[in-house]
């Protein structure tokens, strides 16, 4: 069963700080890795992409994989209280199937 | 606007009233699925579909069908809807599986 695991939280952080999310994921062969954010309620949409080992940077947001150790993770600089969401990691399968695999998501308070 | 659109937002049924939730995209991607969000259990695949008229089974279809008979639409059917599939639905779409996925705003379906 290929698995994609995040810590459920909540994580909780002051305004201005740095959020950190990790996910780890089973399927070693895994190409692609997404996060996206979710607000209660809401659909999810994407924060960020990332396929190769090393940090990718976009504004606030930096997602770092490291396909030796299977994680992914993504950082939050300076955090908002709008970034208060659950942040779910998603990973695509190995071989022909290529399906997303997702995770059950980060809850993330930014406390004012 | 390039979106995907689901309604209806909510609905309310009674148990054994079939019902379609219809889903559409103006992005003229290739794969579309249909996920059910529950608390504690994440998104889960209902059905996808690789393109027009190409369907199969999710994670959990018992109870739900689909047809995919233009590449713009994807409607869900639930025949005789029952309590336990009260959740969040979610439609999606992307370009071939396993890529950046754009979601529908979502169902809340209820059945009673």
């Amino acid at each position: 069963q290929k698995e994609v695991e995040q810590n459920s939280g909540p994580l909780s952080v002051p305004e201005g700080a740095i959020a950190s999310l990790n996910c780890t994921y089973s399927d070693r062969g895994s190409q692609s890795f997404f996060w996206y954010r979710q607000y209660s309620g809401k659909s999810p949409e994407l924060i960020m992409s990332i396929y190769s080992n090393g940090d990718k940077e976009d504004g606030r947001f930096t997602a770092q994989l490291n396909k030796a150790s299977q994680y992914v993770s993504l950082l939050i600089r300076d955090s908002q209280p709008s970034d208060s969401a659950t942040y779910l990691c998603a990973v695509t399968n190995a071989g022909n199937n290529r399906k997303l695999i997702w995770g059950l998501g980060t809850s993330l308070a930014v406390n004012p | 606007e390039a979106q995907v659109t689901q309604n209806p937002r909510y609905l309310i049924t009674v148990t054994g009233k079939k019902l379609t939730v219809t889903c559409s995209q103006n992005m003229n991607h290739e794969y579309m699925s249909w996920y059910r969000q529950d608390p504690g259990l994440g998104l889960r695949q209902i059905y996808y579909s690789m393109n027009v008229e190409v369907t199969d089974k999710g994670d959990v279809p018992e109870g739900y069908k689909v047809s995919r008979k233009e590449k713009r639409n994807f409607p869900l059917i639930l025949e005789s809807p029952s309590p336990n599939q009260t959740s969040l639905y979610f439609c999606a779409s992307s370009f071939s599986v396993g890529t950046i996925t754009f979601f529908g705003q979502g169902t809340r379906l209820t059945v009673v």
